[in-house]
């Protein structure tokens, strides 16, 4: 079945760039999200890719997608202290249903 | 912008009553989930509803788990007889059906907090 992992913590200071990895099981995939969550808050969907793209550039987000090694990164330009959040990576196969990541928890210091 | 709303935002009830989770989707929207969070683990797929039926279940989503959509904007989420294991976050979550390829993009409400004691 699919899997989806992600690396738990990340710590930036105020201004740098900020990367979250991501690696999942399905090859099928055929879209590849980041959603974002606030503390108490709803996902908010950030950005995707489809899984025949390798990079897609959307503001102070960049996401690349290394299909071989079934990898997936956020980066994040400049992150600022309201970047602080989880975030989810999350796939699409054939089925429509997303399955999850566990949430990378990003915090940004001043 | 349009966006997905529910309600209420925290629900507490006994173990063993019933529940309705309240969903209102994206108006042209014509695709429906429910996903939980249990805290501190991954959001799991419940179900997907479309054209007035499940098109889609997970494990998780037994006998005790009914969904509805009663009129032209709501869609509900009901548990029959509330167990501890089921104090979870709900997200309700809708996705715009497009002619050709589509992204059938997921966006999400704010979630409901039910918490069983």
């Amino acid at each position: 079945g699919e899997d989806v992992e992600q690396s738990l913590f990340l710590s930036v200071r105020e201004g740098d760039s900020s990367v979250i990895n991501c690696t999942y099981t399905d090859s099928s995939s055929t879209y590849l999200y980041w959603y974002k969550q606030e503390p108490g808050a709803g996902l908010q969907l950030l950005t995707y890719i489809f899984s025949n793209m390798d990079m897609k550039q959307d503001q102070r987000l960049t996401v690349l997608l290394n299909k071989k090694d079934k990898h997936l990164s956020l980066r994040i330009a400049d992150t600022q202290t309201g970047d602080s959040a989880i975030y989810f990576c999350a796939e699409k196969t054939g089925r429509r249903a997303l399955t999850f990541g566990s949430g990378t928890r990003l915090q940004v210091q001043p | 912008e349009p966006e997905v709303t529910q309600t209420p935002s925290h629900q507490v009830t006994q173990m063993g009553q019933e529940v309705i989770l309240r969903c209102v989707p994206i108006s042209n929207h014509l695709y429906f989930y429910w996903y939980r969070q249990i805290l501190g683990q991954k959001v799991e797929f419940l179900v997907s509803f479309y054209n007035n039926e499940i098109s889609e279940k997970s494990e998780i989503f037994d006998d005790q788990f009914s969904v509805e959509r009663p009129d032209g904007s709501n869609f509900t989420l009901k548990i029959r007889s509330t167990k501890l294991e089921d104090s979870a976050m709900y997200f309700c979550a809708s996705s715009e059906r497009l002619a050709g390829r589509s992204t059938d993009t997921q966006y999400f409400g704010p979630g409901t907090r039910l918490t069983v004691l």
